[in-house]
């Protein structure tokens, strides 16, 4: 079963524009990662914030974490045509699994 | 430095046939994870293995079995296919655990006719 619900499904805005993707999960975590898609390919792995963090920055992805809505957010600044991809956010169920969600799938414009 | 490889890249297999994909992990990392993904969905965990031994297992029938080789590498084997395997399977490797990043290969793409 899908851990994670990430809203919206699929997002299209215009290059330059920043994009914002969200995240539920069901359970208590001891992190909350997000990983990127290109094209049905391998996934790269974005950011992890951790339990006690409420926002973490990279470059220009920022995350942000409340526990206490189980929720997540990822912003994506000044985006770019190769921003273009599906974004997962992902939880660890028990002591090894790793569960994703459906995705959003983003679509940068030119 | 080699990051996770997976092969091959594509498989054509008809119903009822076995399948065996393989994957190397990123250089120094000794757990290696599985997960399959269907068109459109998310990646849906099979199996982990770690010092040779499956240490947590999804919500997959036993027709879906691995193996880890002493040099971490690990295969899938997907017995007597069904339509509905056809996806993408994703290997991923870290060290000590889930709770680490765990790194992903490109994928075998898997078509069941």
């Amino acid at each position: 079963s899908q851990q994670g619900e990430e809203d919206p499904q699929a997002l299209s805005i215009q290059e330059g524009e920043n994009a914002t993707m969200n995240c539920s999960y069901k359970t208590s975590i001891n992190n909350l990662q997000w990983y990127r898609q290109n094209s049905g390919r391998g996934l790269v792995h974005l950011i992890l914030i951790r339990s006690n963090e409420r926002e973490k920055h990279s470059g220009r992805l920022r995350v942000t974490l409340d526990t206490s809505k189980k929720s997540s957010s990822l912003l994506i600044t000044a985006s770019r045509a190769a921003d273009t991809a599906s974004y997962f956010c992902a939880t660890i169920q028990g002591a090894q699994k790793l569960v994703f969600g459906q995705g959003t799938r983003l679509t940068i414009n030119p | 430095d080699a990051g996770v490889t997976q092969s091959p890249t594509h498989l054509i297999k008809t119903r009822g046939q076995q399948v065996t994909l393989r994957c190397s992990p990123k250089s120094g990392h000794d757990t290696v994870s599985w997960y399959q993904q269907a068109l459109g969905q998310g990646p849906q965990f099979i199996f982990q293995y770690y010092e040779e031994e499956e240490r947590q297992r999804g919500n997959f029938p036993d027709r879906f079995s691995g193996h880890q080789f002493p040099n971490y590498s690990s295969e899938l084997n997907v017995n007597a296919l069904l339509l509905g395997d056809s996806a993408l399977y994703l290997c991923a490797s870290t060290l000590g655990g889930a709770k680490n990043i765990q790194y992903f290969g490109a994928g075998t793409r898997l078509s069941v006719l």
